[in-house]
């Protein structure tokens, strides 16, 4: 693999069913974030990590999970889902946070219906 | 509070220059970015401005004035494969991106 790899590409879930969606870079990137892209929205921040072992909220935290055993994964999960929550889920990587030129990479997306 | 602005569409005819603008409200600022996003696909990075003025890759190019809040992407030479949503972001002073919502770009032959 080269980037960052997101799995499922696409899923259909019942409404109040746990899912977790994966993502996996290769390049060593130090940070890692979830967001949520929504027609007419930008961008949504639901969790961070700036390097393995931590994690943050971002604007839309609520009824997400995420973890960071190690430098490459950083999964995200949904403990019981609901139909707002359906959107499509980019994961993204950075080498250095907390600059201003950070550059992000994105995986290919992840496209959830919840109903 | 923080926000982006941008059109949410905008036509243009193959071959010619378009200029997409951005407007910016942020906590501080630490730069502003211009991501390409083609329909089903992943954000790819075009530019990043910290400094005011005119930053020049190619074809595209970038602007920034910090004193007016305001930045564009330029496309000069369009082709039909520029056909795709152009995404504005800033950086606030906790270094966090703050989206603007895309551009929806449509080139015409």
């Amino acid at each position: 693999i080269a980037g960052i790899t997101q799995a499922p590409t696409s899923q259909i879930l019942a409404a109040g069913r746990r899912m977790t969606l994966r993502c996996t870079q290769d390049m060593r990137h130090n940070a890692m974030y979830w967001y949520r892209q929504d027609l007419g929205l930008g961008l949504r921040l639901i969790h961070y990590s700036n390097t393995a072992g931590t994690t943050g909220k971002g604007e839309v935290p609520d009824g997400y999970s995420v973890s960071r055993a190690n430098t490459d994964d950083f999964p995200l999960t949904l403990a019981s889902a609901v139909p707002s929550q359906t959107s499509v889920y980019f994961c993204a990587s950075s080498k250095t946070p907390g600059v201003g030129a950070n550059v992000l990479t994105f995986g290919a997306g992840s496209r959830l219906t919840v109903l | 509070g923080q926000n982006i602005d941008q059109p949410t569409e905008m036509t243009a005819t193959e071959g010619a220059i378009v200029q997409i603008n951005c407007t910016y409200q942020t906590s501080g600022f630490n730069g502003l970015f211009w991501y390409q996003q083609h329909a089903g696909e992943a954000p790819t990075f075009l530019s990043y401005n910290v400094l005011d003025g005119l930053e020049e890759k190619g074809r595209f190019s970038s602007f920034l004035s910090r004193s007016k809040g305001y930045s564009y992407l330029l496309l000069k030479e369009l082709q039909m494969k520029d056909s795709a949503s152009y995404l504005c972001a800033g950086v606030d002073s906790n270094y966090q991106l703050i989206w603007g919502a895309g551009t929806k770009l449509i080139i015409k032959p």
